[in-house]
C-alpha cells in the first residue's frame, strides 16, 4: 500500500516530445507538489495544488502544465522536451493545516532526454 | 533573497560516534523547520519536525535543535551506524505557508 505513487519510474525520450508523469496519493492530503530535482542534487518546488487549486506556480517554462483532477492525483505534462529537462522529478502530498506540513514524496521518475 | 545553507556538502564519520549537521539560514523567519534522509536513487523521507517556540525535539537516536536567534538548527545522529549513511536535507517552511523550501543537502558517511 504505496503512500505516493508515481509512473512512470524512468522515462528516455528524444528532444521535442512531449510527455506526461503522473502522480497518487493515497494518504488523503489536501495538498500536492511537484519538484525538479537537477543533477547537483537541489530539490526545487515547482508547482503546488491544494484542493485542485493551483496555489504555487514557480518560476518554470510554460512547457510545463500540471494537472490536477481531483484531490489525489496531480500529473505533470512535458511539451517540447529539452536537453535541460533531464532531472528527477518528485511527487509529495501533505496536509498542511493539521500536521506540521511534512511532506510524502513519491519514488521520483528519472526523465532523460536524449 | 531566503538562503539555507547546509555548510558541509560531504561528512565523514566512524561508527558510534554523533554525527552533527548544520542548517543556517537568512532572510527568514520560519515557523517549522524539518529535517529529511534521502537515499540514493529514493525520494525523501521526512525525519522530524520543530516549530519555531520549540529549542528541541527528540526521536530514538535523532535530535534537532533549533535557535531562531542564530537562525540555526543542528541534527544529531548519535550512535551513528553504517545504515545510517545518506543525504539529510534541511526545510523551512513558514506560517501559513504551503511551501516549504530545501537545502542542498549533507552527504554523510558512516565507516565501520
Amino acid at each position: 500500500d504505496t503512500a505516493v505513487s508515481q509512473t512512470p519510474k524512468y522515462l528516455v525520450t528524444q528532444m521535442g516530445n512531449d510527455k506526461s508523469i503522473k502522480c497518487e496519493q493515497n494518504l488523503g492530503h489536501d495538498t500536492m507538489y511537484w519538484y525538479k530535482q537537477d543533477s547537483k542534487k537541489f530539490l526545487k518546488i515547482m508547482f503546488s495544488y491544494n484542493n485542485k487549486e493551483l496555489i504555487i506556480n514557480e518560476t518554470v517554462p510554460n512547457r510545463f502544465s500540471p494537472k490536477s483532477p481531483d484531490k489525489a492525483h496531480l500529473n505533470l505534462h512535458i511539451n517540447s522536451l529539452e536537453l535541460g529537462d533531464s532531472a528527477v522529478y518528485f511527487c509529495a502530498s501533505s496536509q498542511v493545516k493539521r500536521q506540521g506540513g511534512e511532506q510524502f514524496f513519491g519514488p521520483g521518475t528519472r526523465l532523460t532526454v536524449l | 533573497s531566503q538562503k539555507i545553507e547546509q555548510n558541509s556538502e560531504a561528512l565523514n564519520i566512524q561508527e558510534g560516534k554523533t554525527a552533527t549537521l548544520t542548517c543556517n539560514y537568512t532572510n527568514y523567519s520560519p515557523a517549522y523547520l524539518q529535517w529529511y534522509r534521502q537515499d540514493p536513487g529514493r525520494g525523501p523521507v521526512f525525519l522530524l519536525l520543530i516549530r519555531e517556540n520549540e529549542k528541541e525535539k527528540r526521536k530514538e537516536r535523532l535530535k534537532v535543535t533549533f535557535d531562531t536567534t542564530l537562525k540555526q538548527s543542528l541534527f544529531h545522529i548519535t550512535a551513528s551506524q553504517p545504515a545510517d549513511s545518506a543525504t539529510y536535507l534541511c526545510a523551512l517552511r513558514g506560517a501559513g505557508s504551503y511551501q516549504l523550501t530545501f537545502g542542498k543537502g549533507t552527504k554523510l558517511s558512516v565507516i565501520p
